[in-house]
């Protein structure tokens, strides 16, 4: 499945580190979404992007910080990170119409494994 | 509030048993449900879904789960389990003007 991809797909960063992820679909889909992931607990949503505006930001810390240039790629910058934040960071895609609407099936990407020393 | 609950956390079956994974949901309207397949360090791979009709639905990989709206329930299940079926399941819901919603998972192992 290469519709979502996602790099780089390992990081290792100290917690004085900017850093960022990058993903791009290739699937014509207009809503982008982080997730993290993390051991023995659920997926966590951290961000939406419908047709590159941000309509979700689930009360994620600031040193998290995304940015969507256009409805293909989606980016989270990094900086000043805490070992906590050691996770699979997984991103997606779905072709969404109207906020409000249903959100059509997530694709997602094969995602980034981060560890922050 | 809408929540996604899968009973087991973890479950070992020999290869060529059957299996089912349960999925329970918790939601005012009906919802949109999903499987998704979880491979030792790779994203989600979606199995099936289920928005309307037959509520027996049919995935990859010979997987299928059934709707059951009286059970709040999307079970998922496979007749015959392959040694490359061991992975992380997750259950997911969506309704309108949500995000999706996910089940913590069940993880499979598979004995030979």
């Amino acid at each position: 499945e290469t519709g979502v991809t996602q790099t780089p797909r390992h990081l290792v960063m100290g917690m004085t580190n900017k850093k960022s992820l990058k993903c791009e679909q290739h699937l014509g889909h207009n809503a982008m979404y982080w997730y993290k992931q993390s051991a023995k607990k659920p997926l966590e949503l951290m961000f939406v992007y419908n047709f590159k505006e941000q309509t979700e930001n689930n009360s994620v810390p600031s040193r998290f910080s995304p940015e969507c240039p256009n409805s293909s790629h989606l980016f989270l910058h990094l900086h000043t990170l805490q070992p906590e934040d050691s996770a699979l960071y997984l991103c997606a895609s779905s072709q969404e119409a109207q906020r409000g609407d249903l959100q059509e099936t997530q694709y997602f990407g094969p995602g980034t494994r981060l560890l922050v020393l | 509030a809408q929540s996604v609950t899968q009973p087991d956390i973890h479950i070992t079956v020999s290869e060529g048993a059957s299996l089912e994974l349960r999925c329970n949901y918790s939601y005012g309207a009906t919802p949109y449900l999903f499987w998704y397949v979880q491979s030792p360090g790779q994203g989600l791979q979606l199995l099936l879904k289920y928005f309307s009709g037959d509520t027996l639905v049919q995935g990859i990989k010979g997987f299928e789960a059934e709707f059951k709206r009286s059970q709040s329930s999307f079970n998922l299940r496979k007749p015959s389990v392959h040694w490359s079926d061991a992975a992380e399941y997750f259950c997911a819901v969506v309704t309108y003007g949500q995000n999706f919603v996910f089940g913590p998972g069940t993880r499979l192992s598979v004995l030979p």
